[in-house]
């Protein structure tokens, strides 16, 4: 049964401390997405790759953030130096295709809180 | 500006009763519609999928309907159970000026079904 895994599954950190969430998308799967989950904004799109390239960084804060695929089978995203406001849950997801319309499907989420 | 909308915020019925979510878009040029179920502390899963030219698209005992006129969609739980109780988010793809397709999140519709 495969799966999106994400490690670790919680964070608590302080602020100003360096974070970074990973994530190994499904075997095969071309896309690579981040999200961040809040109650107040609901789920909000920070990165998209598509074979490992970047194609859409606008919905991430650039001066903390970073997301990169050194290789096909793992997927990281860093805060640096991360503050209160980033606390959230960080979810990574894949698919096939590219194209918009591929099913994404979701790893279990980081959940992080700084203090 | 494109937004999704859903309604009610949250829900709460008897295990085996049906209910209603609706979801009201204005997101355009649309290409598709989905709905996603997020279980507690878990990442969404996919449970359809509309195409503008669909109207109706079952699975199992959720029946999802678009009328992309009044740019509305609905999600109809049947004979609900204790596994039904979860987030329902609706999703709502649209080109964006570079031709490329975007997603817009809803908020996610709160079930709660009680024994």
């Amino acid at each position: 049964d495969a799966r999106v895994t994400q490690t670790p599954r919680h964070k608590v950190t302080e602020m100003g401390q360096e974070v970074t969430m990973r994530c190994q998308p499904i075997l095969g799967h071309n896309t690579v997405f981040w999200y961040r989950q809040t109650m107040m904004q609901g789920l909000e799109l920070l990165a998209y790759f598509r074979n490992r390239a970047p194609l859409d960084d606008s919905g991430m804060p650039k001066d903390r953030f970073s997301a990169e695929m050194p290789d096909a089978t793992l997927a990281t995203l860093k805060i640096q130096p991360s503050e209160p406001r980033d606390s959230a849950v960080y979810f990574c997801a894949s698919g096939l295709g590219g194209t918009g319309q591929e099913t994404q499907y979701f790893g279990p989420g980081t959940r992080l809180l700084v203090l | 500006k494109n937004q999704v909308e859903q309604s009610p915020q949250s829900l709460i019925i008897l295990e085996g009763k049906n209910c209603t979510l609706q979801c009201n878009y204005t997101v355009s040029p649309f290409s598709n519609l989905r709905w996603y179920k997020q279980d507690t502390g878990r990442g969404p899963v996919s449970l359809t999928i509309m195409t503008f030219s669909e109207n109706t698209k079952s699975n199992g005992r959720y029946t999802a309907t678009l009328d992309a006129d009044t740019k509305q969609s609905s999600l109809h739980i049947t004979a609900s159970q204790l596994s039904d109780s979860a987030s329902y988010i609706c999703v709502v793809s649209h080109f964006n000026a570079g031709n490329n397709r975007k997603l817009i999140w809803g908020l996610g519709t709160s079930l709660g079904v009680n024994p």
